[in-house]
């Protein structure tokens, strides 16, 4: 398995401000996965992060809204810009971990964003 | 593109007795992975089981087992002896198979699961 921690683990953030949200995790990884969970809603990929090259964005996810860093194999960060209450969601990063031939998607504990 | 349908928004059951959640999907892939997450009030995401498409075997984990149905295209979960600790959101996800690696998960709407005493 993998050990994710994000920060920050909750915020309330103002309109038109940005947020950077960390995703650490305890082994080397290749892909990482960012998802959003609108209140009461299921998981939604917004990018897939691999390291060394650009973030594959969804459709309906861009670049210029939701910049991904990918600096090396255990950590990413996601920024929310120019934020909306509508981007009040929580953040969760997730990363594929190969073990015993087998591959699985362990979360973090998620970003809960609150914008007002 | 694949979708992942969860009917039951909630459900409920009492402790020690059995329950089962649904879910169906759509695809035209012939290999493939299916997930069940459960997501408590912590909202940590966690895996509680997962069966690879070209295993004719149903996955079983402790308390926790499948009934895979490829043809129906049909992968409900049930939980026999209900916890309390087993009340959380219950999600049914739908990853791609590209030789041995998972693609991203499609999740399903979630049913709600809660465990009366």
């Amino acid at each position: 398995s993998a050990v994710i921690s994000q920060k920050p683990s909750r915020d309330i953030c103002q309109r038109g401000t940005s947020l950077t949200i960390q995703c650490q995790v305890d082994s080397q990884v290749t892909m990482m996965f960012w998802y959003r969970q609108q209140p009461g809603q299921s998981l939604t990929l917004i990018a897939t992060a691999n390291q060394g090259s650009e973030a594959t964005y969804e459709s309906g996810f861009v670049i210029d809204k939701f910049p991904i860093s990918r600096p090396n194999l255990t950590f990413s960060t996601l920024t929310v810009s120019n934020m909306s209450p509508e981007d009040s969601s929580i953040y969760l990063c997730s990363v594929a971990v190969r073990t015993g031939g087998r591959e699985t998607q362990y979360f973090g504990p998620g970003t809960r964003l609150l914008v007002l | 593109a694949q979708t992942v349908t969860q009917s039951q928004p909630e459900m409920s059951v009492q402790e020690a007795e059995t329950v089962t959640l649904s879910c169906t999907y759509d695809t035209s892939e012939s290999d493939y992975y299916l997930f069940w997450y459960k997501q408590p009030p912590s909202r940590q995401m966690i895996l509680v089981i997962r069966q690879e498409a070209y295993k004719q075997q149903n996955a079983t984990e402790n308390r926790f087992s499948v009934n895979f149905q490829k043809a129906a295209k049909s992968f409900s979960l049930k939980i026999s002896d209900s916890q309390l600790g087993d009340a959380a959101m219950y999600f049914c996800a739908y990853s791609s198979n590209y030789g041995g690696s998972q693609g991203n998960l499609i999740f399903g709407k979630g049913t709600k699961l809660s465990v009366k005493p």
